[in-house]
């Protein structure tokens, strides 16, 4: 596609519930990024990935998240057992080369509430 | 550590008035990438420019400017005869060290053009 992808934009869940939220970057970009913005917040990095591999999950706040891009495009952020500090804005982001110092291009986020 | 301090959170302007966003940034390494970004309320983060830490050029493009003064840590964003299409969240942000890529962002600055 033209842009960075995510879906769903709107997710409601209940604390406890375990939630997957997707991203398609732009085709054929090798840097996949996730980033978690509070409201009122900057964004705040989470991980990332360099093709399949993820090469950094430095930011995930607790073992409760986690993230995966088996094939190098798609790549989804799974948070199991959510709870209320879960709320936020989770934003991707994917760059045309290995990310170092590039600019990055970001989807619209998903706007995750628990409730 | 790095960090960006965008010291005004709202500003108010009306249309065709100049305005300034402030950055200031900290980092020890010699190598750094700045950044500004608009984020409009799609939510979508829209690259507006990227400079590196060699390259203390100002510059221009249409009706925004940006001024890098390395020896006052700014990186400070002029928007000359704003619109109301302006109007968004505006943030700055540092990749800190050659072969970085996590963007460490400052708060935002909301800024409203009222017409």
């Amino acid at each position: 596609g033209a842009g960075v992808s995510q879906s769903p934009r709107y997710k409601v869940a209940k604390r406890g519930q375990d939630v997957a939220l997707r991203c398609d970057p732009i085709s054929g970009h090798v840097s996949l990024f996730w980033y978690q913005q509070a409201l009122g917040q900057g964004p705040e990095f989470l991980t990332y990935f360099q093709n399949e591999a993820q090469l950094d999950k430095s930011g995930l706040p607790s073992d409760r998240f986690f993230a995966e891009r088996p094939e190098g495009s798609v790549s989804t952020l799974k948070i199991q057992r959510t709870q209320q500090e879960d709320s936020a804005v989770y934003l991707c982001a994917s760059s045309l080369d290995r990310g170092h110092g590039e600019k990055l291009f970001f989807g619209s986020g998903t706007q995750l509430s628990v409730l | 550590a790095q960090k960006v301090t965008q010291a005004q959170t709202e500003i108010s302007v009306v249309e065709k008035e100049d305005v300034t966003l402030d950055c200031v940034y900290e980092t020890r390494d010699t190598t750094y990438y700045l950044f500004w970004y608009k984020q409009p309320p799609s939510g979508e983060l829209v690259f507006l420019i990227r400079r590196n830490s060699f390259d203390e050029q100002n510059e221009i493009s249409g009706r925004y400017s940006w001024n890098f003064q390395k020896s006052t840590s700014s990186f400070n964003f002029t928007i000359t005869a704003s619109q109301v299409v302006d109007s968004a969240v505006y943030f700055c942000a540092l990749i800190s060290g050659a072969g970085s890529y996590q963007l460490t962002f400052g708060k935002g600055t909301k800024l409203s053009v009222i017409p």
